[in-house]
This record gives C-alpha cells, sequence and structure tokens, in this order.
C-alpha cells in the first residue's frame, strides 16, 4: 500500500496568513493525488485532484503543487472559513489512501 | 444538483450484519464508478470499497475483505454497502463518494461526497 504522511499534523495561523500543508507519498503517485477539506460534522469537499487542478467552485486562494512523491496545497489569505481540517489522498493505485490530516486552527 | 444521500445505518451487535445504501441523483448515475470512505469521529479517511460504472471490476480494503460487498444497481441510481461479521472496529461514519472521471474505475479521484450514515457496533 501507498503511505502519505501529511506535516504538519497541526498549525495556528491568523486570518490573513498564507500557510502551506506538505504530503508526500511512500512511492511515485505521477500526480494522482487530491486535496480535501472538512470542517467539523461534515463530509470532505474536494478541493483540488492531479495535484493542482482546481474543482470547479473552490476559490483561487487554494492552490496545489507536485509530482512524483511531494505535493503541497497552499491556502493564501487565511479567512475563517478555512479553518478546518485537510487531507490529500493518492488515486494512484488500489487501496486509496489518505493522509492523517492537517488540522488548521486560528492562533 | 448532483447529491448523495446514505442511509442504513445505526447499532448492532458485534457479529451480526447491516446493508447501507446511497441514493445518488442529479447525474448519470451509470456512468461513474462509486466508492464508500469511513471515518472514526475525530479519526481521519479510510477507503473501505469501490466499484467501476457496470459493476465488473470491485476492491475492498483487506480490513473489510471477506466480509463486506459493495454492489449497485444502476436503474435504481443506487448504491449498496452489504457488511457482514462487523466488529466494533468497523464503527464509523460512512461515506459513498462518487468519482470526478466519466468511465473510469482506475485514476479518478472523489469529487462530490455524501454526508455520511453512522454504524455502530457494540454489544
Amino acid at each position: 500500500d501507498i503511505q502519505m504522511t501529511q506535516s504538519p499534523s497541526s498549525l495556528s495561523a491568523s486570518v490573513g496568513d498564507r500557510v502551506t500543508i506538505t504530503c508526500r507519498a511512500s512511492q511515485g503517485i505521477n500526480n494522482y493525488l487530491a486535496w480535501f477539506q472538512q470542517k467539523p460534522g461534515k463530509a470532505p469537499k474536494s478541493l483540488i485532484y492531479a495535484a493542482s487542478s482546481l474543482r470547479s467552485g473552490v476559490p483561487s486562494k487554494f492552490s496545489g503543487s507536485g509530482s512524483g512523491t511531494d505535493f503541497t496545497l497552499t491556502i493564501t489569505s487565511l479567512q475563517p472559513e478555512d479553518f478546518a481540517t485537510y487531507y490529500c489522498q493518492q488515486y494512484h493505485s488500489y487501496p486509496r489512501t489518505f493522509g492523517q490530516g492537517t488540522k488548521v486552527e486560528i492562533k | 444538483e448532483v447529491q448523495l444521500v446514505e442511509s442504513g445505518g445505526g447499532l448492532v451487535q458485534p457479529g451480526r450484519s447491516l446493508r447501507l445504501s446511497c441514493a445518488a441523483s442529479g447525474f448519470t448515475f451509470d456512468e461513474y464508478a462509486m466508492h464508500w470512505v469511513r471515518q472514526v469521529p475525530g479519526k481521519g479517511l479510510e477507503w473501505v470499497s469501490g466499484i467501476s460504472w457496470n459493476s465488473d471490476t470491485i476492491g475492498h480494503a483487506d480490513s473489510v475483505k471477506g466480509r463486506f460487498t459493495i454492489s449497485r444497481d444502476n436503474a435504481k441510481n443506487s448504491l449498496y454497502l452489504q457488511m457482514n461479521s462487523l466488529k466494533a472496529e468497523d464503527t464509523a461514519l460512512y461515506y459513498c463518494a462518487k468519482v470526478g472521471g466519466l468511465g473510469s474505475y482506475y485514476n479518478t479521484d472523489f469529487d462530490i461526497w455524501g454526508q455520511g450514515t453512522m454504524v455502530t457496533v457494540s454489544s
């Protein structure tokens, strides 16, 4: 199985900050990498697919980059509604695997 | 509007069975692979099972292989998860998810998720 490792596990940031979350795959996954946002009590929401493609309707403050084994999710100008947990997921092979999540909290 | 609505969760004793359903609307259901993903409250996401648009290809996580069976009825726009021999560690919120790519079971991400149905396995 492909292991997905996110860092950090949590971070504190202020409104207006830019934050970056990294995700590392245990083997190369080309660009078959997705990012999800999950708020408490809600289902995950797709933000990014194919490592850097923005899902329709998702604001451009979210961006993704990377290929192979190392990926990043960047959120610019953090707003109150962005405080949530973010997950990466590989869809290169089965079983599909997720990172452990990064909780973005208000400083 | 694309929508997925799960149902069938509840409290069940260890060793018993439960069948989850996912009703799809707002898209051409028989053109997309579908999946089940679960989440223990307060924990991370775990892929459970996936099925191709025509049911020809099916996959299950090792943790549920031999106990869970995914299926679909395209005429009813519905996805199912038959869960047998349930264990306490199967306690989780179960989500169904639609893939973003038309027609493919492979290399397609999840673009739409339902709100989930809670399964609690306890005596």
